[in-house]
């Protein structure tokens, strides 16, 4: 069975960057994309971006190139940054494995809340 | 970005119920159409992928049809663990996007 485990700070200060990590456990690395997704207090969800094991990255034109994707096959982590956050970037973070054949986010995390505040 | 709106936003339902979800794209984006459940707490997950398609393990009580701009999600014989939030998302053009979720409630 698939698992993903977000961690990282629950706390992150205005105009600095926030960085979460991924570890998956019970798969192949491999053949797939790792994404992240997030979803604001009371809104809808939104695709922050993908990466897969050859360190291809996609991401959501909407966050203004503060994306930075990376992974570490070695500890089955991938990880994000995104930089020069506000109020507006705090949300319920999710980690994700999508497929290739079947473009379907089929592996979720439990969510880490985020908060941007001084 | 293409829109996906969904309806309705929330309804309620009862053990057994029979009930239908809409989603509509603002463009035509053929099959490329996946529903998830996701209850408080809980990771999401995938329902329906390919419009059409059950992912292994989810109960045929689910199930999905459409394909262009206009699809269903529609769950016969309601159980008391369905009642959750689902969404829809496509997955025709980058950036992926959802719909805003439609909330089911026990009556």
């Amino acid at each position: 069975q698939v698992q993903l485990q977000e961690s990282g700070p629950g706390l992150v200060n205005p105009s600095e960057t926030l960085s979460l990590s991924c570890t998956v456990s019970g798969g192949s690395f491999s053949s797939y994309y790792w994404s992240w997704i997030r979803q604001p207090p009371g809104k809808g969800l939104e695709w922050i971006g993908y990466i897969n094991f050859r360190g291809t990255t996609k991401d959501n034109p909407s966050l203004k190139s503060r994306v930075t994707l990376s992974i570490d096959m070695s500890k089955n982590q991938f990880s994000l940054r995104l930089t020069s956050v506000t109020a507006a970037d705090t949300a319920v973070y999710f980690c994700a494995r999508e497929g290739v054949a079947v473009a379907a986010i089929d592996y979720w995390g439990q969510g880490t809340l985020v908060t941007v505040s001084s | 970005d293409i829109q996906m709106t969904q309806s309705p936003s929330s309804l309620s339902a009862s053990v057994g119920d029979r009930l239908t979800i809409t989603c509509r794209a603002s463009q035509s984006i053929s099959s490329h159409l996946n529903w998830y459940q996701h209850r408080p707490g809980k990771a999401p997950k995938l329902l329906i992928y390919g419009a059409s398609s059950l992912q292994s393990g989810v109960p045929s009580r689910f199930s999905g049809s459409g394909s262009g701009t206009d699809f269903t999600l529609s769950i016969s014989g309601l159980q008391p663990e369905d009642f959750a939030i689902y969404y829809c998302q496509q997955s025709y053009n980058i950036p992926w996007t959802f719909g805003q979720g439609t909330r089911v409630e026990i009556k």
